[in-house]
Order: C-alpha cells, then sequence, then structure tokens
C-alpha cells in the first residue's frame, strides 16, 4: 500500500535556524509529492509539489527535492521565522487501483514546528 | 483563488442526532474529499467524490454517509452522532488528475456530546 512517514515532532527552533523536515515514502506506482502547511485555527494549504524524480519545489524560502532512489521528499529553509509556527504535512498522490479517477492523497502524521523569536 | 468554504467553522451536537455538514468550492472541481483530523492521527480519508453523484469510500467511513448532487457541493452525514466523532472536519477540493493538489476548507470542529 501507500504511506509517508514524516519525522515526529515537535521541533522547536530558534529565529534564523536551519530546519529540515524528513519524509520518506513508499507507493505502488510513480507518486507526485506535497507538502502543505496548517497555521494555527486554519484548513492545510499547499506549501509546494513535485511531480517526477529530481524536481525541487520550493515556495516562501522552503524547498524539497524528489529523491526517488530514496524514496524522500525532506521539507528544508534555509532560516526560520516565527511566522512559519505550524504544522507540516507530507503527502503523496497516486492513482489507486482500479484506475480512472482514483487519485487520493496520503498523508503523513504532520510535525509541529515552533519558532521562538 | 480557489475558494473551499463550510457550512460550520464550529458546531456541538448530542449523541444520536444527525449531523449535516457542508462543503462548497467554486473552482468547477471534478473531485471533492472529506477528511478527520485528529491529534495524533493526522488526516484519515472518510470518503471521496470523483465526480457528480459518484461516492468511493476512504479509509474510515463507518459511521459516515455522502451526498454528492451539484459538483460545486458534497455534503458529509452523520445519521447517528457519537462522542467518538468528535474531530476537526476537512473538506478538499481538486481538479481531476495526479499532479493537482487539493484545497482545503478552513474546517468545522465537531463536539458531540
Amino acid at each position: 500500500g501507500n504511506s509517508v512517514t514524516q519525522m515526529e515532532g515537535p521541533v522547536t527552533l530558534s529565529e534564523e535556524a536551519f530546519l529540515t523536515i524528513n519524509c520518506t515514502y513508499t507507493a505502488t506506482g510513480y507518486p507526485s509529492l506535497f507538502w502543505y502547511v496548517q497555521y494555527p485555527g486554519e484548513g492545510l494549504q499547499l506549501l509546494l509539489k513535485a511531480t517526477k524524480a529530481d524536481d525541487k519545489g520550493s515556495n516562501k524560502g522552503f524547498e524539497a527535492t524528489y529523491r526517488k532512489e530514496t524514496t524522500s521528499f525532506h521539507l528544508e529553509k534555509g532560516s526560520v521565522q516565527v511566522s512559519d509556527s505550524a504544522v507540516y504535512f507530507c503527502a503523496l498522490s497516486v492513482l489507486g487501483l482500479g484506475g480512472g479517477s482514483n487519485y487520493k492523497l496520503t498523508f503523513g502524521k504532520g510535525t509541529l514546528l515552533t519558532v521562538n523569536p | 483563488d480557489v475558494k473551499v468554504t463550510q457550512s460550520s467553522r464550529y458546531l456541538v451536537k448530542r449523541t444520536g442526532e444527525k449531523v449535516f455538514l457542508e462543503c462548497v468550492q467554486d473552482m468547477d472541481h471534478e473531485n471533492m474529499f472529506w477528511y478527520r483530523q485528529d491529534p495524533g492521527l493526522g488526516l484519515r480519508l472518510i470518503y471521496f467524490s470523483y465526480d457528480v453523484k459518484m461516492k468511493e469510500k476512504g479509509d474510515i467511513p463507518e459511521g459516515y454517509s455522502v451526498s454528492r448532487e451539484k459538483k460545486e457541493r458534497f455534503s458529509l452525514i452523520l445519521e447517528s452522532a457519537s462522542t467518538n466523532q468528535t474531530s476537526m472536519y476537512l473538506c478538499a477540493s481538486r481538479r481531476e488528475g495526479q499532479s493537482y493538489e487539493q484545497y482545503f476548507g478552513p474546517g468545522t470542529r465537531l463536539t458531540v456530546t
């Protein structure tokens, strides 16, 4: 089956620190990969995505590279800010059994990031 | 911008009540989804619909049903609410296709007493 494993939190950093949140996956087929962010009290919003091997997704200073050989999609940011405090979810999308329109997202359990001033 | 709206941000219901959660999207997306989010468990898919009147069970469909009579609207129904259905419910929509992302609503926090 399909699954996403991301590092357990919570992660606490000081402002301007370097961030890595690890994400690895297993998938039947060739997935698209996503990072979503959930700010307190809000729904999830897409942070970045990559749809094929070696693609790098980037947005708001965050980036992640689709590594097919290591089945990984680690999220990085060079210098975090207090406003980056949120829960981060790694996810994959792959064609399910039966084909057709059966594209579902499988999420990791989320990593809570807290950035202190 | 894509907008996904949910009928309530907070809802309190009693055990045994029938509960309707409504979700509307304005981007003509084919696919719509209902998730619940619980601490330590992440997001779990309840049901999804890839087109009008089409629905498929997700990972945890027990105790829930759905309705999609119009493309823009996807309803989640709790036939007889129970306390273990207290949770945050998130709706999402997406254009059909593997590489398209899902757009989420703000969520409904449901408490069943």
